[in-house]
């Protein structure tokens, strides 16, 4: 069973098209993240939340939008598409928010371009 | 913000060579963490250091938290291929509320020869 499964794995887009990426963790935590990283692979934090609550949100534009219907799924709306959003889109869930002797438990990433 | 900086950026070695990967701040964390991500896949936790001076094996690899917590390093015993990737640290800070944040170092992409 995949911990932190998000879908799809591949988004191939237009500019100024709106998409949505999924996120489900099956593991009970009560914390989940979206990262976003570049081509040089640097991994930033977008959003946090706790418990359904936005705990975190990092200094992103406001066509990123994350929603989370109950505390094991957070998705991600994009508004608007642009080419420097191209980039792959990790979820992430850990217990707790206190992290600092947890874990983050990783998705297999969604690899978003944009044309 | 605080930020981690990973070096080396890259680094290519033969089957069998030992290297260092160091991961430094000028800002102190809670704790500090390394991942390790393969293409096409998210990040995996290898390490979890949170004392000052901490040291931690695991298998081949040795990590080291930093006396001050601003710094750590990672050694690697008799590199195998396997052990190519990419390499992340990642500093825990407390971002209020109760709540703590990772920031992640750019990475060491690193290959090993055979």
């Amino acid at each position: 069973d995949t911990a932190v499964s998000q879908t799809p794995k591949y988004l191939v887009t237009q500019m100024g098209n709106d998409k949505s990426i999924k996120c489900e963790q099956n593991l009970g935590h009560d914390t989940m993240y979206w990262y976003k990283q570049d081509s040089k692979k640097f991994l930033k934090i977008m959003f946090s939340y706790n418990n359904k609550e936005l705990i975190i949100n990092e200094t992103v534009p406001n066509r990123f939008s994350p929603k989370s219907p109950d505390k094991a799924h957070l998705n991600l709306h994009i508004n608007s598409l642009e080419l420097g959003d191209s980039a792959v889109y990790f979820c992430a869930s850990s217990h707790g928010t206190a992290i600092y002797t947890g874990e983050l438990f990783f998705g297999e990433g969604s690899r978003l371009t944009v044309l | 913000t605080q930020l981690l900086e990973q070096s080396p950026q890259f680094l290519s070695i033969q089957e069998g060579e030992n290297l260092t990967v160091y991961c430094n701040s000028s800002s102190v964390f809670s704790s500090l963490q390394w991942y390790r991500q393969e293409p096409g896949e998210g990040p995996v936790l290898l390490v979890t250091v949170v004392t000052g001076g901490e040291v931690k094996k695991l298998k081949r690899l040795t990590f080291q938290f930093g006396d001050a917590r601003k710094d750590s390093s990672l050694h690697i015993t008799a590199a195998q291929p396997g052990d190519t990737g990419l390499y992340l640290c990642a500093g825990a800070s407390y971002s209020g509320a109760g709540s703590y944040q990772l920031t992640f170092g750019k990475g060491t992409k690193l290959s090993v020869i055979p």
